[in-house]
């Protein structure tokens, strides 16, 4: 089973400022795999990121994502009041799927 | 467009069997998508995925849950099903069906979510 660790655990910034979450694999993953999702309070998970880097339709573009092999990133460019919420990197291998454990990303 | 939408009982009694359906409408079940899957999240804590149906009815399961897992798909009625035996206060948990949207998207993420249903574990 591939395990992803996800860095920090929490990040407290202010809206405007940039914000880079970390999801690290326990073997190397093909990036066709690996995917990014947002989580509010009380809501389901939104896909943000698939393909390591490519967005969704609607998704704005200042969420980006970037890595390969084994180190990922979700990076956002300009952090909006909406954007504060749990962000979780999930990957799919040989039909078995994993989620990282989330970074809460908070207002400081 | 696909929506999901689970149901079932919201209670289940220790060792019992937990049972949820997940109603797929705007589309075939059969067709709509590659697999569907069910995932959950115990209160405060992260996404755990619990496993995948395919279009064909392959199941692919999480080692840690396959001993008391079975999904699988009911075609006559656009549905999908969970049951997980055995069941204890740690399954406690929101459950989740969702399924990717591979002409979107990639078959190996999931697009579109159920909102989720609170299923409690407690005699």
């Amino acid at each position: 089973e591939i395990v992803l660790t996800q860095s920090p655990g929490t990040l407290s910034l202010s809206p405007g400022e940039r914000a880079t979450l970390s999801c690290r694999a326990s073997q190397s993953i093909s990036s066709s795999y690996l995917a990014w999702y947002q989580q509010r309070p009380g809501q389901a998970p939104r896909l943000l990121i698939y393909n390591a880097f490519r967005r969704p339709t609607g998704i704005p573009d200042r969420f980006s994502g970037s890595g390969s092999g084994t180190d990922f990133a979700l990076t956002i460019s300009r952090l909006e009041p909406e954007d504060f919420a749990v962000y979780y990197c999930q990957q799919y291998d040989n039909s078995q799927i994993t989620f990282g454990q989330g970074t809460r990303l908070d207002i400081k | 467009q696909l929506l999901l939408q689970e149901s079932g009982p919201g209670l289940v009694k220790p060792s019992g069997t937990l049972s949820l359906s997940c109603s797929v409408s705007g589309g075939s079940i059969r067709t709509g998508s590659y697999y569907w899957g069910w995932i959950r999240q115990s209160p405060g804590k992260g996404l755990e995925w619990i496993g995948s149906v395919y279009y064909d009815g392959r199941t692919h399961y999480n080692p840690s849950l396959q001993n008391r897992v079975n999904i699988s798909l009911d075609t006559s009625k656009d549905q999908f099903s969970l049951r997980l035996s055995s069941v204890t206060a740690t399954d406690t948990a929101i459950y989740y069906c969702a399924s990717p949207k591979c002409s979107d998207t990639s078959c190996y993420n999931f697009d579109l979510w159920g909102q989720g249903t609170l299923v409690i574990v407690s005699s």
